[in-house]
């Protein structure tokens, strides 16, 4: 398995603002994922963090909105832009050590934004 | 492109009684499928999971799942269920291949599980 933190472990914001939120694994990993759960809802793939290059977005979410740093391989940013109440959502960060492998995740972000 | 559905939203069942929760997936290919529970302000635990091989799987706490390629399933089941396992179960299928695996999971909406003491 991996052990995996994300911080902040929850936030109230407000509108208009951006967030970052980090993903720290205790150990190299192949692939780092972002996922978003809003209320109620599954989990949906944000972008595939890649290391040393831009992230790969999934459709219906954009670079601007959802920027995606990876410096590292154990190590992830993603940031919520210019913030609306609709973006109010559990942001999950999710590793595979090697490719093949299970994925794990990380214990979220909770995001209110007033 | 690969779907799974969960169509059971809520369930509730006695304690000590059995469980199955069902799972229905689509995709072209072999799928590598899963198992999440998610309790109530945590996050993502793996439960069980399946790759290639014998299609009835066994994960943590004493849950297992089989894969059924003729149906396209891939129920949960658990013999007995204890008041801990209420929690949201998630189904979960990846893309397969050199660079699959783990990747690009597609997740159901979740079954919310009840426990009756």
């Amino acid at each position: 398995s991996a052990v995996i933190s994300q911080k902040p472990s929850r936030d109230i914001c407000q509108r208009g603002t951006s967030l970052t939120i980090q993903c720290q694994v205790d150990s190299q990993v192949t692939m780092m994922f972002w996922y978003r759960q809003q209320p109620g809802q599954s989990l949906t793939l944000i972008a595939t963090a890649n290391q040393g290059s831009e992230a790969t977005y999934e459709s219906g979410f954009v670079i601007d909105k959802f920027p995606i740093s990876r410096p590292n391989l154990t190590f992830s940013t993603l940031t919520v832009s210019n913030m609306s109440p609709e973006d109010s959502s559990i942001y999950l960060c999710s590793v595979v050590r090697q490719l093949q492998e299970t994925q794990y995740f990380g214990p979220g972000t909770r995001l209110l934004v007033l | 492109a690969q779907s799974v559905t969960q169509p059971d939203i809520h369930i509730t069942v006695s304690e000590g009684a059995s469980l199955e929760l069902r799972c229905n997936y689509s995709y072209g290919a072999t799928p590598y499928l899963f198992w999440y529970v998610q309790s109530p302000g945590q996050g993502l635990q793996l439960l069980l999971k399946y790759f290639s091989g014998d299609t009835l799987v066994q994960g943590i706490k004493g849950f297992e799942a089989e894969f059924k390629r003729s149906q396209s399933s891939f129920n949960l089941r658990k013999p007995s269920v204890h008041w801990s396992d209420a929690a949201e179960y998630f189904c979960a299928v990846g893309a397969s291949g050199l660079t699959g695996g783990g990747n690009k999971l597609t997740f159901g909406t979740g079954t919310q599980l009840k426990v009756e003491l």
